[in-house]
């Protein structure tokens, strides 16, 4: 049974390209969770999503951040326009029944904007 | 906003000596989780605490959970150079939906 798996595990963008970050949840998993760390810092909440839906988005920027979870394949956190402050590790986690269970994180992907 | 105060922010330990690493809630926690990152890696989760007053031990850690549930702590036994990284305590957000508020987590180094 495969963990969550995310690619691209590093991804160099120059300032103003997009970033697509994938994420596949642990088999049975329908529920999908985002989250930023920035260096030397704790981890910070994005977004959920279930399969279709965007259940809570309180903690994405209100631009160039978006993110899907089709009813098919991986969920995508897209960075349009990226900058230099958003260089961090982004997590993707998933859970069984979305509420006080553990989360299982997926390895990151590591963005660096140059 | 919900907000979980995790102290100290470093501690570096000689091997053999002991380690604990505390939060605190404004607010009463339904729950608290811990999780364990080490160095380039990805958040592992430990244990999750649940009844006030709860104490869980696994192998060399212990986990309190406080009688009013607004605080929890991690306690190691004799660190090893194995228990190098970063400890994060973690609440569920107010709405249920297994979303997360991590505390800022305390970065343990282990010297042999």
């Amino acid at each position: 049974n495969a963990g969550v798996m995310q690619n691209p595990r590093h991804l160099v963008r120059r300032r103003g390209q997009e970033a697509r970050l994938r994420c596949s949840p642990m088999k049975g998993h329908s529920h999908v969770y985002w989250y930023r760390q920035l260096p030397e810092e704790g981890l910070k909440f994005m977004v959920y999503l279930q399969k279709e839906n965007i259940i809570d988005e309180s903690g994405m920027p209100k631009e160039r951040f978006s993110a899907e979870f089709p009813k098919e394949g991986p969920s995508i956190l897209r960075i349009q326009q990226v900058v230099r402050g958003d260089s961090a590790a982004y997590f993707c986690a998933s859970s069984l029944t979305g509420g006080e269970t553990e989360a299982f994180f997926g390895q990151g992907t590591r963005l660096t904007v140059v | 906003g919900q907000q979980v105060m995790q102290i100290p922010q470093y501690q570096h330990v000689q091997e053999g000596e002991d380690f604990t690493t505390y939060c605190n809630s404004s607010t009463t926690l339904s729950n608290i989780q811990w999780y364990k990152q080490r160095p380039g890696g990805h958040p592992v989760f430990l244990i999750q605490l649940v009844k006030s007053g709860e104490v869980k031990k696994q192998k060399r850690l212990t986990f309190q959970f406080g009688e009013a549930k607004k605080n929890s702590s991690l306690h190691i036994t004799a660190t090893q150079t194995t228990d190098v990284g970063t400890y994060f305590c973690a609440q569920e957000g107010s709405s249920n939906t297994g979303k997360l508020i991590f505390g800022q987590g305390t970065t343990l180094q282990v010297k042999p």
